[in-house]
């Protein structure tokens, strides 16, 4: 079955850039989503296919996808974008797969 | 708005079964493909399952598949999943979650409901 290799963690400062990945084999190949999920929240769709945003999402918030890793960036990173990020790609027509997640400090 | 309110949660013993619906509003429910995705404890997002717009086509996680059944009524604007053979490893939040087609991904979740498999 495919997988989404996420790393368990990331640590930013604020105003700075931080950088989540996400592998799988020839992800590049797929769309590639993000959600952002707070403590007790459901989550919420930052990202989709690959690099698109929602109208809601702010424009620091953006996406790539090539090869074997979709990238989630968050420019001028705020302490409101501490959270858990997952991304999330399609497996075949209707198999949906997530990653493991990463947690966002912002310290 | 736009909204999907789960219920049907609780605890049930390991064996058992439970059936979680998923209330839609706020928009055309028979226009969209409706996922369940679960979430144990501390742990990440799992995909649980899909059913098309009609109904038509269905598709499972193989950690479900045989004892999970999705199902919808359009005409209530309702998801179901029907869960038998419960095991502790279902323990989780199960979200409803609509497959968007501006957005082509998972753009509106349900706040999701807690079920807890123990004796």
């Amino acid at each position: 079955s495919y997988e989404l290799t996420q790393p368990p963690s990331v640590s930013v400062s604020p105003g700075q850039t931080a950088s989540i990945t996400c592998s799988g084999d020839k992800l590049g190949d797929k769309y590639a989503c993000w959600y952002q999920q707070k403590p007790g929240q459901s989550p919420v769709l930052v990202i989709y296919q690959d690099s698109k945003r929602p109208s809601r999402i702010p424009e620091r918030f953006s996406g790539s996808n090539s090869g074997n890793t979709a990238t989630l960036t968050i420019s001028g990173t705020q302490a409101m974008d501490e959270a858990d990020y997952y991304c999330q790609a399609w497996d075949s027509s209707s198999h949906v797969v997530f990653g493991g997640g990463t947690k966002l400090t912002v310290l | 708005q736009v909204q999907l309110v789960e219920s049907g949660g609780g605890v049930v013993q390991p064996g058992r079964s439970l059936r979680l619906s998923c209330a839609a509003s706020g928009f055309t429910f028979s226009n969209y493909g409706m996922h369940w995705v679960r979430q144990a404890p501390g742990k990440g997002l799992e995909w649980v399952t899909v059913i098309w717009y009609d109904g038509s086509n269905k598709y499972y996680a193989d950690s479900v598949k045989g004892r999970f059944t999705i199902s919808r009524d359009n005409s209530k604007n309702t998801l179901y999943l029907q869960m038998n053979s419960l095991r502790a490893e279902d323990t989780a939040v199960y979200y409803c979650a609509r497959k968007g087609t501006t957005y082509p991904a998972f753009d509106i979740w349900g706040q999701g409901t807690m079920v807890t498999v123990s004796s």
